[in-house]
């Protein structure tokens, strides 16, 4: 079936560090792909998303692109802030699909 | 309501013990999700309802697992006779679309943390 894997935290990094969080996906034809962040003690938050190949999602400095050709859409930022310490979990929707199937979650540490 | 919202956000029960999880989607979605998130794994599928109907069961566990949505709004999570691997953080998630759909944004309540002792 559909799937995401994603890169296994916990990933540390210093403030302002570059930050990439590697994502890869399987699916047949073209599912619609996410990033979902969840802060300390909140809920699931939509990050960005792209639904079709080559689309680049962006939202607080962070970017993901959409990749047919290597089944990816790694989440990126040029840097860090403490702020966005937090798990970070990459998903798809299928393209004849509804509920979205979440990777196991990237949890992201930035230290001052 | 301005978000997803879930009740009791904490709840303890005792092996054997009923439990029923409340969600309150944002008004006027009409689809909603059930998910299961184990410590240290990323959200598992439950169920899925678009207005009352139930359309999608087929992440519930076992037959201990029953959700309703009787007025297409409020839904229950119901689990009878918990045992210790039911222990998770139960979320709901609701949809404006009337057919979700992968160009729809899916919004997160902040869950209800299950312990089952």
């Amino acid at each position: 079936g559909d799937s995401v894997t994603q890169m296994e935290g916990p990933v540390t990094l210093s403030e302002e560090a570059f930050l990439t969080i590697n994502c890869t996906y399987t699916a047949t034809g073209y599912p619609s792909l996410f990033w979902y962040v969840q802060y300390p003690g909140e809920g699931l938050q939509l990050l960005l998303k792209a639904t079709k190949a080559d689309d680049k999602g962006s939202n607080k400095g962070f970017e993901a692109t959409y990749r047919k050709e290597t089944t990816s859409f790694h989440l990126e930022k040029g840097s860090v802030q403490v702020s966005d310490s937090a798990v970070y979990f990459c998903a798809l929707i299928p393209n004849s699909g509804y509920a979205l199937n979440f990777g196991k979650g990237t949890s992201l540490l930035v230290t001052p | 309501g301005a978000g997803v919202s879930q009740s009791p956000r904490y709840k303890v029960a005792k092996r054997g013990q009923d439990v029923a999880l409340r969600c309150d989607p944002i008004s006027g979605h009409v689809s909603l999700f059930w998910y299961q998130q184990a410590l240290g794994q990323g959200p598992e599928f439950l169920t899925y309802f678009q207005n009352e109907a139930q359309l999608d069961k087929s992440g519930l566990p076992s037959d201990r697992f029953f959700a309703e949505r009787p007025e297409g709004s409020v839904s229950t999570l119901k689990i009878q006779r918990t045992q210790q691997e039911d222990s998770a953080v139960y979320l709901c998630a609701s949809s404006l679309a009337i057919k979700a759909g992968p160009r729809n944004t899916i919004y997160f309540g902040e869950g209800s943390w299950l312990t089952v002792v």
